[in-house]
């Protein structure tokens, strides 16, 4: 079944309001990344976050082991946050490599 | 520092030709990952190396695809005989060690008609 579970599919959202994705993990997690990227575009690392809290800018990475889930907050949404944010998940059992979430598809209008 | 580099951007088969990706990682990382990208599955796993060395290929299809690691600072991807639905965005990523962060390149998109 499916070992990363994102929500929601799609958000819109008004210039300046305040956002939170989630990503449920199936299984216990190694490490854990969110990724951005725009159509076409490159994916780029916005946390590397296995547990704890981490800020950049206006974004806020939480991962919560015991609960199995971490979550993506953005601050003050702007037009240039438009595009598609993706978790993924490493776990012990299945090494390193990295397992995708669906993506979230963000659209802030103006 | 480049970032993890890719070529060729776009390669365009025609069915039952052979393609040919090429992947630089960052200098001094250790794990190299190859990764596919398509609107239907979404980002899978394919293989990946650590120190050169193939670790894990548990996402590379059976037949027709093959991956190597000559030196620390390039990886290929080959794809014998391409299909249609070998079509996809490739994707190459590196980290300092596997289990860091990943950095990704910018992808190579292959068209197969």
């Amino acid at each position: 079944g499916q070992q990363v579970q994102q929500s929601p599919a799609s958000l819109v959202l008004q210039e300046g309001e305040n956002a939170e994705l989630q990503c449920n993990f199936s299984t216990s997690l190694n490490s854990m990344q969110w990724f951005y990227q725009r159509p076409g575009g490159s994916l780029v690392s916005l946390f590397y976050n296995p547990s704890g809290t981490k800020q950049s800018g206006r974004l806020t990475s939480t991962t919560v082991i015991k609960e199995r889930r971490s979550s993506l907050h953005i601050s003050s949404s702007q037009t240039t946050d438009s595009g598609t944010y993706l978790c993924a998940m490493a776990t012990n059992s299945a090494g390193n490599k990295l397992t995708f979430g669906i993506g979230t598809r963000v659209l802030v209008r103006p | 520092n480049a970032g993890v580099i890719q070529t060729p951007r776009h390669k365009v088969t025609g069915k039952g030709q052979e393609a040919t990706l090429w992947c630089e990682p960052i200098s001094g990382h250790s794990a190299v990952f190859w990764y596919r990208q398509t609107i239907v599955q979404g980002l899978e796993f394919l293989t990946y190396f650590r120190n050169q060395a193939p670790i894990d290929d548990s996402g590379m299809p059976k037949e027709r695809f093959s991956a190597q690691m000559p030196n620390q600072s390039h990886s290929t991807l080959k794809i014998q005989s391409t299909q249609p639905q070998d079509s996809a965005v490739y994707l190459c990523a590196s980290s300092l060690d596997p289990d860091y962060e990943q950095y990704f390149g910018p992808g190579t998109r292959l068209t197969v008609l």
